[in-house]
Parts: C-alpha cells; structure tokens; sequence
C-alpha cells in the first residue's frame, strides 16, 4: 500500500487539460516542499518532470505544471498531446529519507 | 554524456543470491547519494535502499532489510545491490537512481531480475 495517494486513472482529448492529485499527509506532502513527479511511458525508465513541488527540469515543457495545497499536490498537464498517454508517479521526501513513498500511479489516457 | 548503466540481472532460484550493478559516467558520482528503486510486473514504483555519497551510511526499505546489501565503489563509479535470499515477491525491473537534492533526477534504464524455480 502506497503511502501516496493518487487516482488510478485519467483522460483527456487533445488540447484540453488534466489534473493529477496526489494525497498524503502533514508527514510528508504537508510538511516539505519536496514533491517530485515522474513520467513513465511502457517500458521505459521513469523521467522526473517536477521537483520540489513546482520546478521542471530543463527540457520539459511548459505545459507541465505541478503545485500543493495542504496534504494534496497536483500535476497539471495543459495542451495534452497523444504523447503524454503514459504512467505518471508522485513521490514526496519525509524528513528522513526512510520508506520514502511512491505514489501508486495514474495511468493517462489521451482520447 | 550523463548516464546511469544497470547490469546483472538474471533468472535465479528462491533463496539463491545475486548482484546488480550500475556504472554511472558524466558526473561525479562521489558527490550524489544513490538509491535503488524497483517495479515488480504490471506495478508501481517501490524504493529498495539509499546509500549516501560517502558511502558509509545506508538506508533500506522493510521489505528488504536484512537481505538486501547496497554498497558503493567511488574508484570505479559503481553502485552496488548485493540481493541474498531472494524471493518470489523480489521478482522486478531494478533501477539506480541519481539522488539530486530531494529528487531523483536521474533514472538507468533498469536490468530484470526474475526469482522462479
């Protein structure tokens, strides 16, 4: 059981938007600003496209965003495209660096 | 380049052991800590163990502690998982991971390890 929370699926057409949340508590999410976002398309290696909750790694695009508000933090993806279909991961640092927690992952479809 | 190169999974046998690998280059590797994280068929992401850029302190996840050994050679820029007693439920990609900050910015591309009889 995952110590993050997200839904196990989305979708969206072209052009539109999408929202992932990812839940935890004050223990992890809460408490630090240290949530990361990963992508995964099948069979590839995960690829981080957020840190520390709202900062993209040079090369992602813009149209990858993420943010927080209380326990919860969120990935939004504008302009979906057919190539953001993939899996994506949160994860969130817990002030110790032990167990660290994985989401569960939210399968994207892009209808 | 910056790249992270997994090697030496395999088929064994419950019980059996074996170890994996993984050769960085285009960064000093002596200044990162490290993580091995795996994905058992069909699921998600699960941390297995960390070991800081020293390398004199480790950290590892219940599911594997006692079994499992990471370890690390700055001299050869090599992170290692030493897996003993393994099991059915240890069958997974395994990847290195690059521990930047409070992220892992860097991911391998993942060697398969397979436990069956």
């Amino acid at each position: 059981q995952s110590a993050l929370t997200q839904p196990r699926s989305v979708s969206g057409s072209p052009g539109q938007s999408v929202t992932i949340s990812c839940t935890g508590t004050s223990s992890n999410v809460g408490g630090y600003d240290y949530v990361s976002w990963y992508q995964q398309h099948p069979g590839k290696a995960p690829k981080l496209i957020i840190y520390d909750v709202t900062k993209r790694p040079s090369g992602v695009p813009d149209r990858f965003s993420g943010s927080k508000s209380g326990n919860t933090a969120s990935l939004t993806i504008s302009g979906l495209q057919a190539e953001d279909e993939a899996d994506y991961y949160c994860f969130s640092y817990n002030g110790a660096y032990t167990d660290v927690g994985f989401g569960g992952g939210t399968r994207l479809a892009v209808l | 380049q910056v790249q992270l190169v997994e090697s030496g999974g395999g088929v064994v046998q419950p019980g059996r052991s074996l170890r994996l690998s993984c050769t960085v280059s285009g960064f000093t590797f002596s200044s990162h800590g490290m993580n091995w994280v795996r994905q058992a068929p069909g699921k998600g992401l699960e941390w297995v163990a960390l070991i800081w850029y020293h390398g004199r302190e480790d950290k590892y996840a219940e599911s594997v502690k006692g079994r499992f050994t990471i370890s690390r050679d700055n001299t050869k820029n090599t992170l290692y998982l030493q897996m003993d007693s393994l099991r059915v439920e240890d069958t997974a990609v395994y990847y290195c991971t690059r521990i930047n900050g409070y992220t892992d910015d860097l991911w391998g591309q993942g060697t398969l390890v397979t436990v069956s009889s």
